[in-house]
């Protein structure tokens, strides 16, 4: 029941854009988005709660597509801040919740 | 706020000893949640509280591990007796309302080594 990540790893450079997917094999009511840098607690980047929903701040955005029961993070024009590993969680009930395997992040000047 | 307040931030124990982990949840988050985090393993759900009462322990591996909360400030987990193989990061997080539909906010966690 854990959703699965992809890609497990990827790198950039400074600008570059990139998007990580979430796909889960259960019917999905949320998604969040979490952020972990190395040695820190992960952070909360945003939450999805319905089909085909987008949200976003700065260049960090997302969108759910129900139906596939998948979730993707773009992240648009990367800063070296933005390195860490990201987790998504999905909500197949309102009881049920799980962390997807993650994808680590690295941006390099 | 202070955030979720975890201690203590590291541990070293040896095998065989008690070790209790101690988290302090945001005031007025009613879900306290407690994970374990390793390379292998990923984010672990142990367990969780709502309005200080367990609700779901199916992830505690043991009878080894036990929970409590006491009062809607103060939770633990204890380890008796520990064992190399719990060396992990426990973190604890808190919610408003259903867990689901609102963000976690985590502690910074205990990174626990049983030697």
């Amino acid at each position: 029941q854990q959703p699965v990540q992809s890609p497990q790893a990827v790198i950039l450079r400074e600008g570059e854009d990139a998007v990580i997917n979430c796909s889960s094999s259960k019917a999905l009511y949320s998604v969040h988005w979490y952020r972990q840098k190395h040695g820190e607690a992960p952070v909360f980047l945003m939450i999805l709660l319905k089909g085909g929903e987008q949200k976003g701040h700065e260049k960090i955005s997302a969108s759910f597509n129900e139906k596939k029961q998948q979730s993707s993070l773009y992240l648009t024009a990367s800063q070296l801040s933005y390195s860490g590993t990201y987790f998504c969680g999905t909500g197949i009930t309102g009881n049920q919740f799980y962390f997807g395997t993650g994808t680590s992040l690295t941006v390099i000047p | 706020d202070a955030g979720v307040i975890q201690s203590p931030r590291h541990e070293v124990t040896e095998m065989g000893q008690e070790v209790t982990l101690r988290c302090k949840p945001i005031s007025g988050h009613d879900y306290l949640f407690w994970y374990r985090q390793t390379m292998m393993r990923g984010l672990e759900l142990l367990i969780y509280f709502n309005n200080n009462v367990p609700i779901d322990d199916s992830g505690m591996p043991e009878d080894r591990f036990s929970a409590k909360m006491p009062n809607a400030s103060f939770s633990t987990l204890k380890i008796q007796p520990s064992e190399p193989r719990d060396s992990a990061v426990y973190f604890c997080a808190s919610s408003f309302r259903r867990a689901s539909e609102y963000g976690y906010t985590f502690g910074s966690g205990t990174r626990l080594t049983v030697v």
